[in-house]
């Protein structure tokens, strides 16, 4: 069974510091999705990372995947207020669906 | 807006009863699929479809059943309700399987 370990699990960060989130999970996948969440929101698709050694970015946001360690990581760069969210790593199934499966999130807050 | 339409937004019911939820999917994907976001067990996949076919189960409880239906739309059934039972319920739809999950508003049930 796929087991998915994020931590920190809270963080709370100054504006313009900068900081990683970390995505461990414990059997092989070719694949590795970031969600965002905003309280009481839907999931919005940040990063689809397809093979190892992928690294994406997007604004202040940057995500890579290692498959090989198993490990995933969300950086974010001089963090704003607006980037202050709950965020999910999902490592895609191996099968012939696509299940994810989640983390437990980590929730971010962002103080001026 | 991600394209994928969930209904109904809120749903109260009392134990014992029996719901249907409802996803339509973005136009042109395929794929639904099922989730469960609950502050205990956190964001859980519970089925996906394919075309009209199950395609993968999660941990859904024999209590529920879903289905895809021709014009792609999905439906989640959900009977027996027990407490536990509350929590928000999303849907997803996806392209393809190196494609993200994008994910409607979701359903938030409340058993009383």
């Amino acid at each position: 069974e796929l087991k998915v370990e994020q931590n920190p699990l809270f963080l709370s960060m100054q504006e313009g510091k900068n900081y990683t989130i970390y995505c461990n999970y414990s059997t092989t996948s070719d694949r590795l999705y970031w969600y965002r969440q905003d309280p009481g929101k839907s999931l919005e698709s940040l990063f689809v990372l397809l093979s190892n050694g992928a690294v994406k970015q997007e604004g202040r946001l940057m995500a890579s995947l290692d498959t090989k360690a198993r490990l995933s990581t969300l950086h974010i760069t001089a963090a704003v207020h607006d980037l202050s969210a709950t965020y999910f790593c999902a490592p895609g199934g191996s099968n012939a669906g696509n299940m994810l499966t989640f983390g437990g999130g980590t929730r971010l807050m962002v103080k001026p | 807006d991600s394209g994928v339409t969930q209904t109904p937004k809120h749903l109260i019911t009392a134990t014992g009863q029996r719901v249907t939820l409802r996803c339509s999917p973005r136009s042109g994907d395929l794929s639904v699929y099922w989730y469960q976001q609950s502050l205990d067990q956190g964001l859980q996949f519970l089925i996906q479809y394919y075309n009209g076919e199950e395609r993968a189960k999660g941990n859904i409880l024999e209590r529920f059943s879903a289905q895809q239906f021709p014009d792609l739309h999905s439906e989640l059934n959900l009977s027996s309700l027990e407490l536990g039972d509350s929590a928000l319920y999303f849907c997803a739809s996806s392209g393809g399987y190196n494609q993200p999950q994008h994910f409607g508003d979701g359903t938030r049930l409340s058993i009383l």
